[in-house]
Parts: structure tokens; sequence; C-alpha cells
């Protein structure tokens, strides 16, 4: 079984641009989560998303944004990039436990490196 | 403010000996923890998930206590080997959040040497 695949795994853009992260999750997995991780912050949750609906979001601005199509690849995309928003972007996917409820453990891809020059 | 605690920072061991890494948490009305290990420049890698209804769980040479009451789970590797070298990092999630809302500690960088 394929595991959760990211694209790109790098990326530099300048400030002010945009920029869009793809993530695949593992086929059957309908919860796709993304976090940013620096060395200061360490790992922070962005936003989630299940059935193509966000489903919980984290405490990041506004020009951070996500969607999720039908066949539950995700992307996120960030406008107006700021140097602070260099960083490892890592998508995770999960199953909907037998509960509905979080008894399932997520499965990280290898995450899109992101500069900011 | 939930916060997970990951002590110590780093840590550095000869291979053989057994270790235990530290995570606490402020919360204690989890709904799970999840320990994972990250290699430089990869993604996290699921090593063990315990319930909060759980005390522990095994997966070969790992295993992982749930102390809800005092807000600490450890991580126990038996035996450790240089290619346990990793940073291992504990997140939690909470009644209320989604699947998705994870809530990490900065991790534990482990050195097992040769």
């Amino acid at each position: 079984k394929a595991g959760v695949t990211q694209t790109p795994r790098y990326l530099i853009k300048t400030r002010g641009q945009q920029v869009t992260l793809s993530c695949s999750p593992i086929s059957g997995h309908r919860s796709v989560s993304w976090y940013q991780q620096t060395p200061g912050q360490g790992l922070q949750f962005l936003f989630e998303y299940f059935s193509e609906t966000q489903r919980n979001k984290g405490n990041f601005p506004g020009r951070f944004s996500g969607r999720q199509f039908s066949n539950s690849r995700s992307e996120m995309n960030v406008s107006t990039l700021e140097l602070g928003d260099s960083a490892l972007y890592l998508c995770a996917s999960s199953p909907e436990g037998v509960t509905g409820a979080m008894d399932q453990p997520q499965h990280f891809g290898d995450g899109t490196r992101l500069s900011i020059l | 403010k939930q916060e997970v605690t990951q002590i110590p920072a780093a840590l550095s061991v000869p291979e053989g000996e057994n270790l235990v890494l530290n995570c606490s948490f402020t919360d204690s009305a989890i709904y799970n923890l999840q320990w994972f290990r990250q290699d430089p420049g990869k993604g996290l890698t699921s090593l063990l998930l315990i319930q909060s209804s759980q005390r522990e769980q095994t997966s070969g040479r790992l295993n992982a206590s749930l102390d809800k009451s005092s807000g600490r789970s450890t991580l126990y590797i038996a035996a450790s080997q240089p290619g346990d070298s990793a940073t291992y990092l504990c997140a939690v999630s909470y009644y209320g959040g989604s699947q998705g809302n994870l809530i990490f500690g900065k991790g534990t960088k482990l050195s097992v040497k040769p």
C-alpha cells in the first residue's frame, strides 16, 4: 500500500508570492491533516479535512488555506508569503475509526520543505 | 492552553543500553497519546498509540506507558541500536478536538553510539 505522498519535496519562493502544496493520502483514508514544523515552534496543527469539509482549524492567519477533493487528495495554499513561513509542511492521513472517533494512528508524508527568500 | 513537554531535549547513549524518554501533558482529559519517530529530512513514523483507557502498549523493543492522573507518558527502548538514532515525538489528542488536532512536544533527539 502506497504511503502518504507530498509534492513537491522542496520549494523556494520569494516574499509576497503564493504557493500550493499537494498531499495524496493513503488509499481509503478520508481524513487529511496539515502541520507546520519549524525549529522554534515545533509541530503546529494547521487544519484537518474530512469528506471535502474543513473539520478543524489551528491558530494560523487567513493566508493559510486548504481544500480537499472528492478523491481525498488535499492541497494547502499560502498567499503573500513571509520569511517566517519557511518551514517543513507535513501532511497526515488516517482512516475514520470504527467509532468515528480518534482511535487510529496518523500516517505522515515526508513533507514539503518551503524556503522563503 | 494544552501543552506537551518532552525531557530531555537530547540524549546520547552507548549501544545496548536500555533507555526511557519522558513526555508530560498539562490537561489529563486526553483521548489518546501517540509516540512518533522522525529521521532527518523525513516525515513522522507512528510507533505506538495508547488510548486513554489503556495503561501501556508494546511493539518489539518499544514499550509506552500512560498515566493520565499524573499527566505523564514514557517510551522505553530496550537494547538500543545505532539505527534507533532519531528524534522521538509524543503527541496528544483531546476530547473536543478533531482527529487531526494533535498537540506535539518538541521531541527528544536520541543518538545511539556504536
